[in-house]
């Protein structure tokens, strides 16, 4: 276990396409977020996971977006009907949660899934 | 929610001067501070962070000073070197939330 992987690195689509991308974090990692970077922006927070409860949702996220971690390891991020609009990195983090204030909470990201949509 | 915004937005220096950054925030209950650099065509990766029971933290030509009353925390980069020239994000987090709110990013150009 190197890191945080991403699948595809590059996705190229129609508008109107449906899209999946797959995220798998550190084995030991319990959270699990997923933001999205267009170019010259930071990363923009989506939805997190802790182990496979989704505990927050960005008003970002719309409803043809959908995250799930069904068994608390890997992620998917299904976008629906695809727009110009969303083109970007997606990117996935992982990191320890432990809850209180002193907690390490250091994300750890992957190299991102980049969609571009035609 | 958190807002974070840093300043400027590009910032060139040449190689052996020192860089500094400044990031702002806007949750006074906002408790944990990092910064991540990110260079053309890879990933986010944490420089260093801070905590808010701190004032101040150094790992070797980097550090990071934070001012809670004035909700700002700066990246101190000296000796420059080429391999310091990427784009850094600062960030925002309140403690037992990890959601991470993010800036837009500052490039950094170290000129040789």
């Amino acid at each position: 276990d190197t890191g945080v992987s991403q699948d595809p690195r590059h996705k190229i689509t129609k508008r109107g396409q449906n899209v999946t991308f797959r995220c798998d974090p550190i084995s030991e990692h319990n959270r699990l977020y997923w933001y999205r970077q267009t170019l010259g922006q930071g990363p923009e927070f989506l939805t997190y996971f802790q182990n496979e409860a989704q505990l927050e949702k960005s008003r970002l996220l719309s409803d043809r977006f959908s995250a799930e971690r069904p068994k608390g390891s890997f992620s998917t991020l299904e976008i629906q009907r695809t727009e110009q609009g969303d083109s970007a990195m997606y990117l996935c983090a992982s990191s320890l949660g432990t809850g209180d204030w002193s907690g390490a909470n250091v994300l750890t990201f992957g190299a991102g899934s980049r969609l571009t949509v035609l | 929610g958190e807002n974070v915004e840093q300043h400027p937005s590009t910032l060139s220096v040449q190689e052996g001067d020192s860089a500094v950054i400044k990031c702002t925030y806007s949750d006074s209950a906002s408790n944990y501070f990092p910064w991540y650099k990110q260079e053309l065509g890879k990933r986010p990766q944490l420089i260093i962070d801070i905590r808010s029971n701190v004032g101040e933290k150094k790992d070797q030509r980097i550090a990071v000073t934070l001012n809670k009353t004035a909700k700002h925390f700066s990246l101190h980069i000296t000796e420059t070197q080429p391999e310091d020239s990427a784009v850094y994000f600062c960030a925002a987090s309140k403690g037992g939330n990890n959601r991470l709110a993010f800036g837009k990013g500052n490039q950094v150009v170290v000129i040789p």
